[in-house]
């Protein structure tokens, strides 16, 4: 699976919208872009997962470049409760290894009063 | 977390003992995958099984660790000879009906002292 990158923590408004970047310039054809988060000490929760088109869905959106090269959460309405790791990975959509994880160091995302 | 249960929550282990982490996943659902969070880092990988079959241990360590789900029962991940590296944070996922996201547990935190 292609690697991504990620800035190691960002900070963000309460009631602003968190725009959190990923880089993933090796992607190949196949090879969907997800994006997960993990609240302190929890368990991680899916958020969203694109292929080439924009995606929305209840909790955010997902931006992915014409090129695919890089994508962007976007959070309309950052809440305390989004303070979290959010994870970007990149992986092919059906694997025969299954639905085996690449999780790197994600973004920390401090979301402020 | 779709129903995926881990227990304990938290273990506590001295060097040499033995540790067994539970994970049940909601009835019906016979996909299991392991991670591992060591502190300040992200989830790694560790096996994928289907009821009664590894599928993939490509990151389980080769020594000491061994993980099951058997016909009946529980997943179980199993750590013998315990030592003060292998505490950390482990999780087990299941996939949901659309097999394109994980839901996972709240986790099992092992300290060995």
């Amino acid at each position: 699976d292609a690697k991504t990158t990620q800035p190691t923590s960002m900070d963000c408004a309460e009631g602003r919208a968190a725009n959190l970047p990923c880089n993933h310039s090796t992607i190949s054809g196949n090879e969907y872009v997800y994006w997960y988060r993990q609240i302190h000490s929890q368990g991680p929760q899916y958020i969203i997962h694109g292929l080439k088109n924009n995606e929305t869905n209840e909790m955010a959106s997902l931006i992915i470049t014409e090129d695919r090269k890089s994508s962007t959460l976007i959070l309309p309405h950052a809440t305390l409760r989004d303070t979290a790791v959010y994870y970007c990975i990149v992986r092919v959509g059906n694997s025969n290894s299954g639905y085996a994880l690449n999780f790197g160091k994600g973004t920390s995302l401090l979301v402020t009063p | 977390n779709a129903g995926v249960m881990q227990n304990p929550r938290h273990l506590v282990r001295r060097r040499g003992q033995e540790a067994r982490l539970r994970c049940s996943p909601m009835k019906g659902h016979s996909h299991v995958y392991w991670y591992r969070q060591l502190p300040e880092e992200g989830l790694k990988f560790m096996v994928y099984l289907q009821k009664e079959n590894i599928i993939d241990e490509s990151g389980m360590p080769k020594e000491r660790f061994s993980a099951e789900f058997p016909k009946e029962g529980p997943s179980i991940l199993r750590i013998q000879q315990v030592v003060r590296g292998d505490s950390a944070a482990y999780f087990c996922a299941t996939l949901g009906e659309g097999k394109t996201e994980a839901f996972f547990g709240q986790g099992t935190r092992l300290t060995v002292v």
